[in-house]
């Protein structure tokens, strides 16, 4: 059963719009990420974490924000969706007590027409 | 910085057959290294890590890794493959800030063949 959520697990846009995908985990993790993955490649990190209020960029720029104002919750948003925004978006969380056990969400698969 | 590099996007074995995904790591630090599994439609899941220790790691599902450091390889394998093997399995390593980021690999789909 999973700990961590994420919504939608499909969504078809169109070019333009803003949209905002979901990610919360019921652990009590402070530290949560964003990954997107493209089909067939690697994982790249596009945000991360501390805890409350706390958000920094990682290590593949991206025209994504994101906002943690409480623990459990950690939103992307995309403010003008674009054909190049087709990807998967992958959130994790990570428990302090576990070294390195990190929690996947089942992903967003998004697709920008 | 830290990479990961998987030999192999697609591997395919027959069921009962020993499944080997190779990977190789670059890191300048004692690295930390994981294998997750993908299945189709799903999160990743941890297959099996490596911090300290022993360098044999065992995981669930059957599947063990060996830490060779002067190989710079953690290569995940399973005497027997089962059609459930059937996913995308990704090699990743941490880095040392205290963030823990993963850096991963492409990724390598196992098809069994039954």
């Amino acid at each position: 059963e999973a700990d961590i959520y994420q919504t939608p697990r499909y969504l078809v846009i169109g070019t333009g719009k803003k949209i905002t995908l979901e990610c919360s985990q019921t652990m009590g993790h402070d530290k949560m990420y964003w990954y997107q993955q493209d089909p067939g490649m690697e994982l790249h990190l596009i945000h991360y974490s501390y805890g409350v209020n706390s958000t920094e960029k990682g290590d593949l720029s991206s025209e994504s924000t994101v906002s943690r104002i409480r623990t459990e919750h950690f939103p992307l948003t995309l403010e003008s969706a674009r054909p190049s925004h087709t990807s998967q978006y992958l959130c994790a969380s990570s428990d302090p007590k576990v070294p390195y056990g990190y929690t996947f969400g089942s992903g967003t698969r998004l697709t920008v027409v | 910085a830290q990479s990961v590099t998987q030999l192999g996007s697609h591997v395919s074995v027959s069921e009962g057959a020993l499944v080997l995904l190779r990977c190789n790591y670059s890191s300048s630090v004692p690295p930390y290294l994981f294998w997750y599994v993908q299945y189709p439609n799903q999160g990743l899941q941890l297959l099996l890590k490596y911090t300290t220790g022993a360098t044999l790691v065992k995981g669930i599902n059957g599947f063990e890794a060996e830490f060779k450091k002067s190989e710079t390889s953690f290569h995940l394998t399973k005497p027997s493959a089962h059609m459930s093997d059937a996913a995308e399995y990704f090699c990743a390593v941490s880095d040392s800030g205290s963030a823990r980021q993963l850096t991963f690999g492409s990724g390598t789909q196992l098809t069994v063949l039954p």
